[in-house]
């Protein structure tokens, strides 16, 4: 069964301090991954994804996630918060082969906090 | 120039009713979403169309019955509302099936059933 773990329910973080936001994966193959960002009433945003090749992907309004496979995760990163990015992060997983073709598996969301 | 768009953004009605909630994209993609999302933030998919075809089908009650009528459309019709179908319903949209494109969606259609 495919799977998308956001071990932390809430993170809550400084303004100016680094944040990470943390993601594992359970799936067969070599999945697709993806981060979005939910602001609140509003609808998901897409933040970065990870297709193949360099393990650190650069995204919008300095966030960077890192995969690594051997680990199966996929870390939300940012070396410096501001407290605008105080939102819901979802991290998400699709198989790029199988049956669930086109399916994209959710994490639960981390609710990430910053601090002035 | 709103990429993916949904109607009615709020719907509060009673329980037995029938209700509809409408999508379109203009971003010429050929695949469309429903996403169910509770009052946890849980994110769930419904149904997923390929070029107005049903390729994913969830266990989701047959009360909710899913049309497209063209690419660019997806909408959700649902019947005899129940209380725990009061969440956020959101619509996206990708191109293709399966590849690396992400997913945009739309802004939600909030339904409160009373």
């Amino acid at each position: 069964a495919q799977s998308v773990a956001q071990p932390e329910d809430q993170v809550n973080v400084a303004e100016g301090n680094p944040l990470t936001v943390k993601c594992t994966y359970s799936v067969s193959g070599n999945p697709y991954l993806f981060w979005y960002v939910q602001y609140p009433n509003r609808g998901l945003q897409f933040l970065l994804k990870y297709i193949t090749g360099d393990n650190l992907v650069k995204g919008s309004y300095g966030f960077e996630a890192e995969f690594n496979k051997s680990q199966t995760s996929y870390h939300l990163k940012k070396p410096s918060a501001l407290v605008s990015d105080s939102a819901l992060y979802f991290c998400a997983v699709r198989r790029a082969r199988g049956s669930t073709l086109g399916r994209l598996y959710f994490g639960r969301g981390t609710q990430l906090t910053v601090w002035p | 120039d709103t990429a993916v768009s949904q109607t009615p953004k709020y719907l509060v009605t009673q329980m037995g009713n029938d209700k509809s909630i409408k999508c379109e994209q203009n971003l010429g993609h050929d695949t469309m979403y429903w996403y169910k999302q509770d009052s946890k933030k849980f994110l769930k998919i419904m149904f997923s169309y390929n070029n107005k075809e049903l390729i994913i089908n969830e266990t989701v009650p047959n009360r909710f019955s899913p049309k497209s009528p063209d690419k660019a459309h997806l909408n959700l019709h649902i019947n005899s509302l129940e209380l725990g179908d009061s969440a956020v319903y959101f619509c996206a949209s990708s191109q293709g099936v399966g590849g690396p494109g992400e997913q945009f969606f739309g802004p939600g259609t909030r339904l409160t059933v009373l």
